[in-house]
């Protein structure tokens, strides 16, 4: 079935770069998400990439996808204390599909 | 983005009760809506998807007599957990997307069940 892998604790400090990984085994996957999630919220949809793309930039984030290694990370530039939260990468076949979601990477940033 | 809004945003219930939870678009018209449960630094679980005018579709393990689902209006999506137990207690969120665009998430809500 499918299944979506993340890992559970990432600590970086202000200023620094953090790369969140995820591993997924649905290969006929085509939309794969990044949301993060602050204490007691929902979730927020921080960037998605399609699964003909190799990379996405957007302002701080940097997503990269191997599809052959079914592979997606998230690399947040410059790390602020307000990036502190839990990181959820996603799955789904089209844009509208069910999601399938990882465990979360809560993210710790230190000043 | 697109805004959706869900309340209350936290309930505390006594065990036996039924509690609702409503969820909306405020901005489109959500032609599906989804309803996940989140327990304490776990993923979140899809526990049914409902299309307007429709009966939702639920996930397996998930009992459709204990989670009732309405999704009367392209704007509105309601969760009743009926007879509420505290294994109940948990964080639910909704999500709701307009064709085939991409899912909103609503701010979901903290129910305490004592």
């Amino acid at each position: 079935g499918e299944d979506v892998e993340q890992s559970l604790f990432l600590s970086v400090r202000e200023g620094d770069s953090s790369v969140i990984n995820c591993t997924y085994t649905d290969s006929s996957s085509t939309y794969l998400y990044w949301y993060k999630q602050e204490p007691g919220a929902g979730l927020q949809l921080l960037t998605y990439i399609f699964s003909n793309m190799d990379m996405k930039q957007d302002q701080r984030l940097t997503v990269l996808l191997n599809k052959k290694d079914k592979h997606l990370s998230l690399r947040i530039a410059d790390t602020q204390t307000g990036d502190s939260a839990i990181y959820f990468c996603a799955e789904s076949q089209g844009q509208g599909g069910k999601l399938i979601f990882g465990q979360g990477t809560e993210l710790s940033v230190k000043p | 983005g697109a805004v959706v809004s869900q309340h209350p945003s936290r309930v505390i219930c006594k065990s036996g009760t039924s509690v609702k939870i409503e969820c909306r678009s405020l901005d489109f018209q959500a032609t599906t809506m989804f309803w996940y449960r989140q327990f304490p630094k776990q993923s979140l679980m899809l526990m049914a998807t409902s299309n307007e005018g429709s009966k939702a579709t639920y996930e397996q393990g998930v009992e459709k007599d204990k989670f009732l689902i309405n999704h009367a209006s392209l704007t509105l999506s309601t969760l009743t957990v009926t007879s509420a137990h505290p294994e109940d207690s948990s964080f639910y969120i909704c999500s709701a997307r307009g064709g085939d665009k991409e899912a909103f998430f609503g701010q979901g809500t903290r129910l305490t069940v004592v």
